[in-house]
């Protein structure tokens, strides 16, 4: 099973409202990874965990607050967005960070901001 | 900066013509890997290449690892409207887990 899962797969929000993103794997992986693509775009980093601790925010404003409850699970928070920061949202896990080994990804949630 | 350059970035061909894609680097990987990606959905995995000039085959497609790692191509024989996508060239060129993208090859065949 090479399988991560997120929901929703499309969230409309407006600019004042609060929701989250969550991303689920079961395939043991202590590495999850949160990704931002545009269109036509390739997927741009946001955020790594390892081991349910943050080891790598790429410089990314405070409106995105992710979260790794457990092993098996990461969330993004997100509150006061702009209408630029609709995009797809990719989570990935693999199964730890070195740099040979094969990330997995989710099918993602389409973001629109209104 | 770009660290993986990726070309072409789109290509659109007839079905049963074959194709390349390349994807090159200044930096040393430890691996490539290439995914293929449809619209509204997420990257599918479809190759690691880890050995220097390692070459692997899924089907019709042909990954190749340069010798030095700096360097991937990949070659799709007899090319099927399936086939349609984007393909993604990946890795970590610090081995600090940040996998890294190329620009992408939007690849169309046409019936």
């Amino acid at each position: 099973d090479t399988e991560v899962t997120q929901t929703p797969k499309h969230l409309v929000m407006g600019m004042t409202n609060k929701k989250s993103l969550k991303c689920e794997q079961h395939m043991g992986h202590r590495a999850m990874y949160w990704y931002k693509q545009k269109a036509k775009k390739p997927p741009e980093l946001m955020f790594v965990y390892s081991y349910e601790k943050l080891s790598i925010n790429e410089s990314v404003p405070s409106r995105f607050s992710p979260e790794c409850p457990n092993s098996s699970l990461l969330n993004l928070h997100l509150h006061a967005l702009q209408p630029e920061d609709s995009a797809l949202y990719l989570c990935a896990s693999s199964q730890d960070m070195r740099g040979d080994t094969e990330a997995f990804f989710g099918q993602g949630t389409r973001l629109t901001v209104v | 900066t770009q660290l993986l350059e990726q070309s072409p970035q789109f290509l659109s061909i007839q079905e049963g013509e074959n194709l390349t894609v390349y994807c090159n680097s200044s930096s040393v990987f430890s691996s490539l890997q290439w995914y293929r990606q449809e619209p509204g959905e997420g990257p599918v995995l479809l190759v690691t290449v880890v050995t220097g000039g390692e070459v692997k085959k899924l089907k019709r497609l042909t990954f190749q690892f340069g010798d030095a790692r700096k360097d991937s191509s990949l070659h799709i024989t007899a090319a099927q409207p399936g086939d349609t996508g984007l393909y993604l060239c990946a890795g970590d060129p610090s081995n600090t887990g940040k996998l890294i993208f190329g620009q992408g090859t939007t690849l169309q065949v046409k019936p």
